[in-house]
């Protein structure tokens, strides 16, 4: 079985910018959460998608969106991109996520790093 | 505030040492945990654990939760290099990660 995948792996953009973020989870898993991890902050949740619904959401200004296709592929968009935005993106996926009550491990993707100069 | 605690943050030993991670969990609704390892890219699950003084063991590592203090600990035996890495252990859902404890094992 395929892993998750997540394109592009590495991007540069400048500050004003906008992004998008792919991730294609585990075949059968319907729940891809995103995650932001810099060195100052660790790794932060972004928001979690089910079934093309947005089910949770972390501490993100707005210009942090996402979606999730019927395929249950998502994209995150970054938009008005700053230098604070320089991280490593990471997308994880699951069969049900949070919604077993955090009780099934989720697996994550290679991430996508992202440099804002 | 929810919230997830690690300690050490940071932790030096030779091979061969014995070391033990700790997560305390501030959170509401708390149900099970996981801890993974990240070495440079992506985490990759260790353990899950649900119920409360059941040691999970996986060669060299083991686990324990304590459901009543909200409490874990990671223990890695013999160490090797190969152990070097952050270690995280998300609560809350997978929704609230610690600082993470960065372990670095000298040959």
């Amino acid at each position: 079985k395929a892993g998750v995948t997540q394109t592009p792996r590495y991007l540069i953009k400048t500050r004003g910018q906008q992004v998008t973020l792919s991730c294609s989870p585990i075949s059968g898993h319907r729940s891809v959460s995103w995650y932001q991890q810099t060195p100052g902050q660790g790794l932060q949740f972004l928001f979690e998608y089910f079934s093309e619904t947005q089910r949770n959401k972390g501490n993100f200004p707005g210009r942090f969106s996402g979606r999730q296709f019927s395929n249950s592929r998502s994209e995150m968009n970054v938009s008005t991109l700053e230098l604070g935005d320089s991280a490593l993106y990471l997308c994880a996926s699951s069969f049900r996520g949070s919604g077993t009550l955090g009780q099934e491990t989720q697996y994550f993707g290679p991430g996508t790093r992202l440099l804002v100069l | 505030e929810d919230k997830v605690v690690q300690s050490p943050l940071s932790l030096v030993v030779h091979e061969g040492d014995t070391v033990t991670l700790n997560c305390s969990y501030e959170v509401t609704n708390f149900r099970s945990l996981l801890w993974y390892k990240q070495e440079k890219k992506a985490p990759t699950f260790l353990f899950m654990l649900t119920s409360s003084g059941i040691e999970k063991k996986s060669g060299r590592l083991s686990s324990i939760l304590d459901k009543k203090e909200l409490f874990s600990i990671l223990n890695i035996t013999a160490t090797q290099t190969g152990d070097s890495a952050i270690y995280l252990c998300p609560g809350r859902f997978k929704t609230i990660f610690g600082a993470g404890t960065r372990l670095f094992v000298k040959a």
